[in-house]
């Protein structure tokens, strides 16, 4: 089992340029989120998937895009890459939309825009 | 968006010693409430997640308490050790779980040999 995978680990790009990051787990989980972690921040959530077909947006969506491509994957993209997007950002993953299921986090993507 | 605050921000703790932090969090719409462990360079890993008020858990020399009607829960370490160095992170659950988490901004807890 790998659990949540996440591609690639770094990334810089310049601004305007666009990429998306991609995320996989393999544990058969219905509902997986993308957070981003800044310094002095906690852990804000950018865009959820309760199940698949379905997307939502979290706290911070402004400037980024998801697609929920199946149950396993879930990808982040963003358009048009600025400076205030410069984060890690983290893939997660949970076995049910219900109040009692941990979330299991991928390895992050350090994304720098210069 | 949902409020949670963690105390203290940064801690040193003697090898040995016990310890404890807080988190709170908004006692209306309350699901859940998770405590994360994260240690540097690695991802955020599961310790508790807790629904009803009440609630004890525990996981060898670490447990966490929670108060849904007031709006706080406790992470206590009993005979810190080295490796228990991390950022220690609470997150509400306001929306059922599929909504995803609130995250407050975490405890650094160092221990000192």
């Amino acid at each position: 089992n790998a659990g949540v995978t996440q591609t690639p680990k770094f990334q810089v790009l310049k601004t305007g340029q666009s990429m998306t990051l991609q995320c996989a787990q393999d544990m058969n989980h219905n509902s997986m989120y993308w957070y981003r972690q800044d310094p002095g921040m906690g852990l804000r959530l950018i865009y959820y998937s309760a199940s698949e077909g379905t997307t939502d947006k979290g706290e911070v969506p402004n400037g980024y895009n998801v697609s929920r491509l199946n149950k396993r994957e879930f990808s982040l993209r963003l358009e048009s890459a600025a400076p205030s997007q410069t984060s890690v950002y983290f893939c997660a993953s949970s076995s049910y939309g219900g109040p009692g299921y941990e979330q299991y986090f991928g390895p992050g993507t350090r994304l720098t825009v210069t | 968006i949902l409020n949670v605050e963690q105390s203290p921000q940064s801690l040193h703790v003697q090898e040995g010693d016990s310890t404890n932090f807080t988190c709170s969090f908004p006692s209306s719409n309350f699901y859940a409430l998770h405590w994360y462990r994260w240690e540097t360079a690695k991802s955020p890993e599961a310790l508790f997640v807790m629904t009803l008020n009440g609630d004890e858990k525990k996981k060898g020399r670490i447990s966490a308490t929670l108060n849904t009607k007031e709006g706080y829960s406790y992470l206590y370490i009993k005979g810190s050790q080295p490796e228990d160095s991390a950022t220690y992170l609470c997150a509400a659950d306001s929306g059922g779980g599929a909504d995803g988490l609130t995250f407050g901004k975490g405890t650094h807890l160092i221990i000192q040999p």
